[in-house]
């Protein structure tokens, strides 16, 4: 089946600086590719489509400058957490589709901001 | 805009025994797809079964079934002869249509906390 990967798994960092992470389609193409949030004992929540050659549609409430997301080829999308503060810590998922009807997800990103 | 809810934050059941989730969903679509994902603890989502909303006829994935009530815009999840493998957070999902070669988001409920008892 189709596979999604995610890099990294796990990332500390201290507060301020900005966190990197990478979802890759490893055997799709995928134009249009999703980030979640995942707060400890509760549901996915959508932050922001990601469009591969255009900008991302984010979700109401999401800031767009804190969560940068690019999408520069049709098998990465990258979501970059600017100046991260503790607050921003939390569990980072990603899904892409080959095809309607179908999603996958990658094996998320833990953050933690000291 | 989409909703869905599930209802039972935690249930338990003793192994072997057979459990139903509900959801319900809330929608002016026509054309979309059901989803129920299991999480286990290594947060890996893992999709147990998919309902075409065209398709009258019940998703069947081997001990998990759903029972899809188009109008009462319900959808529940069966799991027969439960496992102590099936302990996870369990998440009902809409996805509308847009197109064949199209991917659109998935709307997930709050989950429900299923443990399975030896």
């Amino acid at each position: 089946g189709a596979v999604v990967s995610q890099h990294p798994s796990w990332v500390i960092c201290k507060s301020g600086t900005s966190v990197k992470i990478e979802c890759r389609s490893l055997d799709f193409q995928a134009t249009t590719m999703f980030w979640y949030r995942q707060f400890p004992k509760q549901s996915l929540m959508l932050m922001a489509t990601s469009n591969e050659g255009s900008k991302a549609t984010y979700e109401q409430g999401v800031e767009k400058d804190k969560f940068l997301i690019n999408h520069a080829s049709l098998t990465l999308s990258t979501l970059t957490v600017t100046s991260a503060h503790p607050e921003d810590s939390s569990f980072y998922i990603c899904s892409a589709s080959p095809l309607t009807g179908e999603l996958f997800f990658g094996e998320g990103s833990r953050l933690t901001v000291l | 805009a989409q909703t869905v809810t599930q209802s039972q934050p935690e249930m338990s059941v003793q192994e072997a025994e057979t459990v139903t989730l509900s959801c319900t969903y809330d929608t002016s679509e026509s054309n979309y797809y059901l989803f129920w994902y299991k999480q286990p603890p290594s947060r890996q989502m893992i999709l147990v079964i998919r309902q075409e909303a065209y398709k009258q006829q019940n998703a069947t994935e081997n001990r998990f079934s759903v029972n899809f009530q188009k109008a009462a815009k319900s959808f529940s999840l069966k799991i027969s002869d439960s496992q102590l493998g099936d302990t996870a957070m369990y998440f009902c999902a809409f996805m509308k249509l847009v197109g064949y070669s199209s991917a659109s988001k998935i709307i997930f409920g709050s989950g429900t906390r299923l443990s399975i008892r030896p």
